[in-house]
């Protein structure tokens, strides 16, 4: 099983920052990372997918990229309603597994 | 738009059994993979179970193997989870997942909001 390992766990910045989230893989999931937001309350948003492409929908500020193990995920100017938990997952192979989250919370 | 609905979750004390739905709208159940996806009070995400648009292949946690079965009612467009002989563990909520595929191939594209499921005596 692939473990994916998300840094920091917590995230303290203001509005109008970057945010740079990071997650590695235990082995190469190549480029078969998503990412995920959650909001308190409701349910996980897809974000990116296959590490660099943005969702339906998704604001151009978030990005993605990496390859292999690691990944990032970037937004370049945070909005107060950013502020969430973000997930990363692979689904390389079998069993597709989450990375333990990256609270952003605002400083 | 795409919606998911979940149904089915509540109380129940450890042994026992819990059937969840999830009714899909939206597009056409027969075209995509669909999951279940669980997540404990306060915890992180964890992948259920997961079947293809044909019901051919379907895919479990180790943790739920052989206690959770997954199917599908194409004609109803309707996903299921039979739960039994539950754990206090298993107490999440479980949300219904679209793929983007027909396959399963771990691209959740939408979510439902979720139905909570507490194993309690």
């Amino acid at each position: 099983e692939i473990v994916l390992t998300q840094s920091p766990a917590t995230l303290s910045l203001s509005p109008g920052e970057r945010a740079t989230l990071s997650c590695r893989a235990s082995q190469s999931v190549s480029s078969y990372l998503a990412w995920y937001q959650q909001k308190p309350g409701q349910a996980p948003r897809l974000l990116i997918y296959d590490a660099s492409n943005r969702a339906t929908g998704i604001p151009a500020r978030f990005s993605g990229s990496g390859s292999g193990t690691d990944f990032t995920l970037t937004i370049s100017s945070l909005e107060p309603e950013d502020f969430a938990v973000y997930y990363c997952q692979h689904r390389n192979n079998w069993p597709f597994t989450f990375g333990q989250g990256t609270r952003l919370e605002i400083k | 738009e795409v919606q998911l609905v979940e149904s089915g979750g509540g109380l129940v004390q450890p042994g026992g059994s819990l059937s969840l739905s999830c009714s899909a709208s939206g597009f056409t159940l027969r075209t995509n993979g669909m999951h279940w996806v669980r997540q404990a009070p306060g915890k992180g995400l964890e992948y259920v179970s997961g079947l293809s648009n044909n019901g051919g292949s379907t895919y479990y946690a180790d943790s739920v193997k052989g206690r959770f079965t997954i199917s599908r009612d194409n004609s109803k467009n309707t996903l299921y989870l039979q739960m039994s002989s539950l754990r206090a563990e298993d107490t999440a909520v479980y949300y219904c997942v679209k793929d983007r595929y027909g396959t399963v191939t771990g691209l959740f594209d939408y979510w439902g909001q979720g139905t909570l499921v507490t194993v309690s005596s």
